[in-house]
């Protein structure tokens, strides 16, 4: 069982107002590293798959880095949005079929 | 494709009762999995799949049963349900490395 960290558990977000929150995971055995969105009554939904160490992906205002060597990542968001409000669970995968472990999610409220 | 599909979406159980949650998915995917999810512990993983008629267990696989017959169907059985087991329960499959996770299944044990 990995430690998954992320931090901060939550944080309250003034609208467009950008943002940035960290997943901390062990640099060993390094297969993957995922960032999932995850809305009030819905269903987690895959944002990033990372895999390269100074990976940087991008979809729309939000954004993620990679860093293996020191087992971490960082998710940004900017000019935040109420509809960005959900909790962000990262998930360090340990082998190709997506055997992934999850933390326990960073919740993000973005007030008008 | 309607994707991944999860009954029932409730469900309340007395103590010692058995139930099977059901999973289906129509991507055609190898990979499935079962998770719980539970107020400030994530989603933890129960068990997966990696194709049909294989099964292994995954973080918290306790009280639970999983078989794949079919590329299709991953059902979820609970033996003897405990209140330890009341959460929510997500199954996924997956593409290579992405995840596509069901509504979800929310069970109370009393």
């Amino acid at each position: 069982i990995l430690n998954v960290e992320q931090s901060p558990q939550s944080l309250h977000v003034q609208e467009g107002d950008s943002t940035n929150f960290t997943c901390s995971f062990p640099s060993s055995n390094f297969y993957a590293l995922h960032w999932y969105r995850w809305e009030t009554a819905k269903s987690p939904e895959a944002l990033f798959v990372m895999t390269l160490n100074g990976d940087e992906k991008k979809k729309g205002r939000i954004s993620a880095t990679l860093n293996t060597k020191e087992g971490y990542s960082y998710l940004y968001i900017k000019g935040s949005q109420p509809e960005d409000s959900a909790t962000y669970l990262c998930a360090p995968g340990g082998d190709s079929w997506g055997k992934l472990q999850f933390g326990a999610g960073t919740q993000v409220v973005v007030t008008p | 494709n309607a994707g991944v599909t999860q009954t029932p979406k409730f469900q309340v159980l007395k103590t010692g009762q058995s139930m099977t949650l059901q999973c289906a998915q129509d991507m055609n995917h190898e990979y499935m999995s079962w998770y719980r999810q539970d107020p400030g512990m994530g989603l933890r993983l129960i068990h997966y799949s990696v194709g049909a008629g294989i099964t292994d267990q995954g973080e918290v696989p306790n009280g639970y049963n999983v078989s794949r017959s079919t590329t299709e169907d991953f059902p979820l059985r609970l033996l003897s349900a405990a209140p330890s087991q009341t959460s929510v329960y997500f199954c996924a499959s997956s593409y290579g490395q992405k995840q596509y996770f069901g509504p979800g299944t929310r069970l109370t044990v009393t």
